[in-house]
């Protein structure tokens, strides 16, 4: 199965873009790279999704390396409603597992 | 619409104890998984299900069973509980098979198992 690596945290101050790294070097032809996050006391929502082209959406954006086997999910001005656990995963895979993510904190 | 509903949102069992949570959804989604929680880590996939009638396990399957008789319904059971399975609990649908569809998420059940 195609994996996904995160770091485990990293920090960010609010008003500043935050670039959320991700490797998937085993990634396939055919598999799109979602992300999810996580905010406290909540479950996971939907971020964006890619498959080889750069993709944006009022919440963010993703860039995506063109040998596709790094993504990066940019967060153009961070407020402190952003801090959350974000997750990246492939698919297509009919088991979606998330792994530990990383999580994001946003200082004021 | 009310998307993806479980019920109950808080529960509190004895060791030994059973239990089925209830995953119900409104979107005529295909797909509907379960994953748990621990405090601080990330969500394990328990069991899931690609259709009505199908179950398949995930990463974490030992300890928990799970039906799907309706597409709309998807059910997990602690049969004898134990404090291990103390957790909050996910449900969450997908509408297919195609690499673009998201995932949508239930609210979460808070389970302790004393």
């Amino acid at each position: 199965d195609a994996k996904t690596t995160q770091p485990n945290s990293m920090e960010s101050n609010e008003e500043e873009p935050v670039h959320l790294p991700c490797n998937h070097s085993t990634i396939s032809g055919t598999d799109y790279i979602h992300w999810y996050r996580q905010l406290p006391s909540q479950g996971p929502e939907y971020v964006i999704h890619g498959l080889t082209s750069n993709v944006n959406n009022r919440m963010a954006s993703l860039a995506i390396a063109e040998d596709r086997k790094s993504s990066t999910l940019i967060l153009h001005r961070a407020t402190l409603r952003d801090a959350a656990v974000y997750y990246c995963i492939l698919r297509p895979t009919d088991d979606m597992r998330f792994g530990a993510g990383t999580r994001l904190t946003v200082k004021p | 619409n009310a998307g993806v509903t479980q019920t109950p949102k808080f529960r509190v069992l004895k060791t030994g104890q059973s239990m089925t949570l209830l995953c119900a959804q409104d979107m005529n989604h295909e797909y509907m998984y379960w994953y748990r929680q621990d405090p601080g880590m990330g969500l394990r996939l328990i069991h899931y299900s690609v259709g009505e009638g199908t179950t398949a396990k995930g990463e974490v399957p030992d300890g928990y069973n799970v039906s799907r008789l309706k597409k709309q319904n998807f059910l997990l059971g602690l049969e004898s509980a134990a404090p291990s399975q103390t957790s909050v609990y996910f449900c969450a649908t997908l509408s297919g098979a195609s690499s673009y569809n998201e995932q949508f998420f239930g609210p979460g059940t808070r389970l302790t198992v004393l």
